[in-house]
């Protein structure tokens, strides 16, 4: 069956450290790639995603993620995290022609100032 | 611009009690809809979704129906509640059967006592 795993659950940094969150999907075909944000007491939003082109794709608020097809991977990076981006994130698969998102389970991210 | 609705925000039920959760979405047509259980350190659980009006794909057998009696109207139902119903609803919708994100509404948290 298709998955998603995100590697950890809960992330705590300090302020200007680096963030990167892991995600990794087994789907045997062409795949769209998303992560979704949701900030305390918000909905989910996109905040960034991929369907073809360049496997380095760049989203709202400094955030960027990179597609490895070979390691069926799509981590999330931020080269400096802020307090305001304490928040669950969500990575989420789709397969090519198909309706359907799959999610990964979410990682908390906890930025002391 | 598109807007999603839910409602209502809040619900505590009995065990037993019928539930209905609705779902509209406004400023498009022919829209995907899609009801997505959320729980903590388990990710977006999708529970139903609709190409169109009376098409209702179940992904996981339980407690709960859904249907779409009308082109941007989804609705989320149970005659009998559980306690294992007990979670957070989220509504989503797409454009078409194409690949792209997910819009989310900002949920429905259910208490079931």
């Amino acid at each position: 069956a298709q998955s998603v795993s995100q590697h950890n659950h809960h992330v705590i940094l300090s302020e200007a450290a680096s963030l990167e969150l892991g995600c990794n999907y087994s789907y045997g075909g062409t795949v769209n790639l998303f992560w979704y944000v949701q900030y305390p007491g918000q909905h989910l939003q996109l905040l960034l995603k991929y369907f073809s082109g360049d496997p380095l794709v760049k989203g709202i608020k400094g955030f960027e993620a990179e597609f490895i097809k070979s390691k069926f991977s799509f981590n999330l990076r931020k080269p400096s995290v802020q307090w305001s981006d304490t928040a669950e994130y969500f990575c989420a698969v789709s397969l090519t022609g198909y309706s359907t998102l799959t999610f990964g389970k979410g990682t908390m991210l906890l930025v002391s100032p | 611009s598109q807007t999603i609705h839910q409602w209502p925000a809040t619900l505590v039920q009995p065990v037993g009690s019928p539930l209905s959760l609705e779902c509209t979405v406004e400023g498009t047509s022919n829209p995907n809809l899609y009801w997505y259980r959320q729980a903590a350190g388990r990710g977006l659980q999708l529970l139903f979704y609709s190409v169109g009006i009376g098409q209702i794909s179940s992904e996981v057998p339980q407690n709960l129906s859904a249907s779409r009696p009308q082109d941007r109207q989804f609705i989320l139902s149970s005659k009998k509640l559980l306690l294992s119903d007990s979670g957070f609803y989220l509504c989503a919708w797409k454009q078409g059967p194409s690949t792209g994100e997910l819009f989310f509404g900002e949920g429905s948290r259910l208490t079931v006592l």
